[in-house]
């Protein structure tokens, strides 16, 4: 777990802006994940990357947008489409889709 | 898509005494199904695994059992301590994709 860092640890934003979350990881990973979690709810996939200049939606990826020019890096941005934006989002890394996926600390964004 | 489901929601039980956690998965081609461990306002640990090919596994006080036929699996801790207190996730693969368990908490009672 440790190598996979997240920024920051709290993030407060008015409602209709946009917001972009930081995921790094020097893990030398290929596969890289986020994903939103909700109380008293599982983890719910937003976008997954198999590799650079690479990605693919998830389960819930509208209102969402993400890039991965770099292997090390897959920011997310919190688009103003995105209708219930407030929850813990959660990066993850791994070498590739197939193997253990290992999670940063997490990004709590609260929008009011 | 795969649909994981997870019983029971919150656990309770007294240090020592063994606590399990059971699974079902909806799509028959999941072939790896991991366990994570979160406690409070921290990051998901992975706890243990098991993929298709292995009916059963084990490390120290946890262990997991997959029925691929019944389509469920089982998180099984025995010896339970305080420290084991937190909430546990079960998920399962498909098509390159983790789909998790609503996730159970577990209060573990001295």
């Amino acid at each position: 777990d440790g190598g996979i860092t997240q920024s920051p640890k709290y993030l407060f934003r008015k409602e209709g802006q946009n917001v972009t979350l930081s995921c790094e990881q020097n893990l030398n990973h290929d596969a890289m994940y986020w994903y939103r979690q909700d109380p008293g709810q599982g983890l719910r996939l937003i976008y997954y990357s198999q590799i650079v200049n690479d990605f693919q939606k998830g389960d819930i990826a509208e209102g969402y947008s993400v890039s991965r020019e770099k292997k090390e890096s897959f920011p997310l941005t919190v688009t103003s489409a995105q209708k219930n934006p407030t929850a813990f989002y959660l990066c993850a890394s791994s070498i590739e889709t197939s193997s253990e996926q290992y999670f940063g600390p997490g990004t709590r964004l609260t929008v009011t | 898509g795969e649909n994981v489901e997870q019983h029971p929601s919150t656990l309770s039980v007294q240090e020592g005494d063994s606590a399990v956690i059971k699974c079902t998965y909806s799509d028959s081609a999941s072939n790896y199904f991991p366990w994570y461990k979160q406690e409070l306002g921290k990051r998901p640990q992975l706890i243990i695994d098991i993929r298709s090919n292995v009916g059963e596994k084990k490390d120290q006080r946890i262990a997991v059992t997959l029925n691929k036929t019944a389509k469920h699996f089982s998180l099984h801790i025995t010896e339970t301590q305080p420290e084991d207190s937190a909430v546990y996730f079960c998920a399962a693969r498909s098509d390159y994709k983790l789909s998790f368990g609503a996730g159970t908490t577990v209060t573990v009672r001295a």
